[in-house]
């Protein structure tokens, strides 16, 4: 079955910074990949989501690559805000509407 | 619109009790998943359901079950709970489409085995 693996598992980065959180899939046929922010509390919520037909996605400051050759894709937050601060996980959809989940960053945004 | 309902949002139950939990889906949506997160297993998905069918099952025992009504609100039950059973239990609204679409999550309800 489908496998995601996430990295870092925790970054921090000064205000106005940029944060990259990479994740790699393994099962070929996925061909969604969301990314969700969960801050403490609450239940994730969808910031941004890619298809396997398209190789760049961006809204304000996020971002979201990927690669389908080397099934990587990734997030990108630039000029980070102390409200950005939250746990993110990236997902992989093998069909259906079944999500496979990586393990999650935790992203520290100071001041 | 309103959003994912999950009810009741805190529950303590002792080994070997049963639990049921409930999820409203967004307006309009067809959808429902359920996942379950914890420390050390992270989010894994348990089951969805597609006008009131289990289109989808993840790989967790037949403890787990779950059903889905014609106004596409969803329930869930664990029977004869275990302590690892205490976690996250989460439901994703969605439109349906056999076309994976975007799943958007409720606040969760907090289940401690005791």
């Amino acid at each position: 079955g489908e496998n995601v693996e996430q990295h870092p598992s925790t970054l921090s980065v000064q205000e106005g910074d940029s944060a990259v959180i990479k994740c790699t899939y393994s099962d070929s046929a996925s061909n969604y990949f969301p990314w969700y922010k969960q801050e403490l509390g609450k239940g994730p919520q969808l910031i941004i989501d890619i298809r396997s037909n398209v190789g760049e996605k961006k809204d304000q400051r996020i971002a979201v690559t990927l690669n389908k050759t080397a099934k990587h894709f990734s997030l990108h937050i630039t000029e980070t805000q102390p409200e950005d601060s939250a746990v993110y996980f990236c997902a992989a959809s093998p069909g259906f509407q079944k999500l496979v989940f990586g393990t999650g960053t935790r992203l520290l945004v100071s001041p | 619109k309103a959003g994912v309902t999950q009810t009741p949002r805190y529950l303590i139950k002792t080994r070997g009790q049963q639990v049921t939990l409930s999820c409203s889906p967004i307006s309009g949506h067809r959808s429902v998943s359920w996942y379950q997160q914890t420390p050390g297993q992270g989010l894994q998905f348990l089951f969805e359901y597609f006008s009131e069918t289990q289109r989808n099952k993840g790989n967790f025992p037949g403890r787990f079950s779950g059903r889905q009504f014609s106004n596409s609100r969803s329930e869930m039950n664990v029977s004869t709970l275990e302590l690892g059973d205490s976690a996250l239990y989460l439901c994703a609204s969605s439109l349906g489409h056999r076309v994976v679409g975007e799943q958007y999550f409720g606040p969760g309800t907090r289940l401690t085995v005791t």
